[in-house]
């Protein structure tokens, strides 16, 4: 069965520091990543995605993650954060060839003006 | 474009009762999709339809949990009898036609609270 592993629970970082939240998962096969994020009193939606090509992908607000298949890992990177990034961040895993995801316990972010 | 809609917003009970969920997915998906999310856990999935018909449930406490989604749209997740460790946020979510590669779209979720 699929995993994911997000080893920050909360990260506390001032505005314009750099970020990366960690998320590592099990499967050996192919896979589909996401991170998904909830802003306070907002619904989860999605930050940005892998499924092919470009190992890198861009995601809104200025956030990227890099999928490393040798280290079955998708981290999430923004190189300067703002106040209005403080919310939860949840790395998902699809592996099966189906829209069922594998969510981590996901990442409160706080970051402080 | 709507979102997902789930009523009720909250919930409380006591333990032993029955409650229901409702969620109505963005017109058009095929996919629709209950999560159960404990505090400090990410969603859980609990079940997956695609249309009318059930793609996975093998995490669905079958005991306890019944979900339908008849005609295809709209859908109830039921809990009877509800159980202390049942308090939780219950999302869903749906998306175009359920491929691995799509974006899920959420609704704001239902916490239920159970004494």
């Amino acid at each position: 069965a699929q995993s994911v592993s997000q080893h920050n629970h909360h990260v506390i970082l001032s505005e314009a520091a750099s970020l990366e939240l960690g998320c590592n998962y099990s499967y050996g096969g192919t896979v589909n990543l996401f991170w998904y994020v909830q802003y306070p009193g907002q619904h989860l939606q999605l930050l940005l995605k892998y499924f092919s090509g470009d190992p890198l992908v861009k995601g809104i607000k200025g956030f990227e993650a890099e999928f490393i298949k040798s280290k079955f890992s998708f981290n999430l990177r923004k190189p300067s954060v703002q106040w209005s990034d403080t919310a939860e961040y949840f790395c998902a895993v699809n592996a099966d060839n189906a829209g069922k995801s594998t969510f981590g316990d996901g990442t409160t972010l706080t970051v402080k003006p | 474009e709507a979102g997902v809609a789930q009523s009720p917003r909250y919930k409380i009970i006591e333990k032993r009762q029955s409650v229901a969920f409702w969620c109505n997915p963005i017109s058009g998906h095929a996919t629709l999709y209950w999560y159960q999310q404990i505090l400090g856990q990410g969603p859980k999935l609990l079940i997956q339809f695609q249309n009318n018909g059930v793609v996975d449930d093998s995490q669905l406490p079958k005991d306890r949990f019944s979900a339908e989604r008849l005609k295809g749209v709209d859908s109830t997740l039921k809990i009877q009898p509800a159980k202390l460790e049942d308090s939780a946020v219950y999302l869903c979510a749906s998306s175009l036609a359920g491929t691995s590669w799509e974006t899920q779209y959420f609704g704001p979720g239902t916490r239920l609270l159970v004494l």
